[in-house]
């Protein structure tokens, strides 16, 4: 898997939008979608592991869809807070443990 | 239970010169990966241990190599080091033979190539 794209790079919300991101990963050679929170100065933290195409997984008020035909999948935040200003990732996986990484989508919440 | 730790934090080196990272896997992980994420970029991965052995490679020369000890934890070289060597290395682990488990990932190490 080369070439994973992600958008946008960037996004400013109001506190209480509701937003979505997407990733885009070639859909060949396909085994699982991660997607990562990372706030600076800390790890990125897990959030979904997704493998089956039609796959949906929520977590609060972030919730991930995924389209493995097709090679796509969207982050959902609902109501966005400033808490949730990070980069958010997402990395397909191949064969092995191996990551392919986006360049993220980062995410301004304004209060 | 630990998570994943790394040392040092910060490092400042100087062209030419080598430098070694560390990693301290999860509590219970026997799996260590590496990456390196350059500036404005997604985290790119360097390669994988696991029973002491890289595993998988990614697109990285032969300057870049590694080390894993019998405790799990895991050290990254970097031979004559370049200006374009400064970056956030990060250090992630996971447990082999559960492919679809998450792996977690360190703070990172912030190396600067002057």
């Amino acid at each position: 898997i080369l070439n994973v794209e992600q958008s946008p790079q960037s996004l400013h919300v109001q506190e209480g939008d509701s937003t979505n991101f997407t990733c885009s990963f070639p859909s060949s050679n396909f085994y699982a979608l991660h997607w990562y929170r990372w706030e600076t100065a800390k790890s990125p933290e897990a959030l979904f592991v997704m493998t089956l195409n039609g796959d949906e997984k929520k977590k609060g008020r972030i919730s991930a869809t995924l389209n493995t035909k097709e090679g796509y999948s969207y982050l959902y935040i609902k109501g966005s807070q400033p808490e949730d200003s990070a980069t958010y990732l997402c990395a397909p996986r191949g064969a092995g443990n191996m990551l392919t990484f986006g360049g993220g989508t980062r995410l301004m919440v304004k209060p | 239970d630990a998570g994943v730790t790394q040392s040092p934090t910060h490092l400042i080196k100087t062209r030419g010169q080598q430098v070694t990272l560390r990693c301290s896997p999860k509590s219970g992980h026997d799996t260590v990966s590496w990456y390196q994420q350059a500036l404005g970029q997604g985290p790119q991965f360097i390669f994988q241990y696991y029973e002491e052995e890289e595993r998988q490679r990614g697109n990285f020369p032969d300057r870049f190599s590694g080390h894993q000890f019998p405790n799990y934890s895991s050290e990254l070289n970097v031979n004559a080091l370049l200006l374009g060597d400064s970056a956030l290395y990060l250090c992630a682990s996971s447990l082999a033979g559960r492919a679809f488990d998450e792996q977690y990932f360190g703070p990172g190490t912030r190396l600067t190539v002057t």
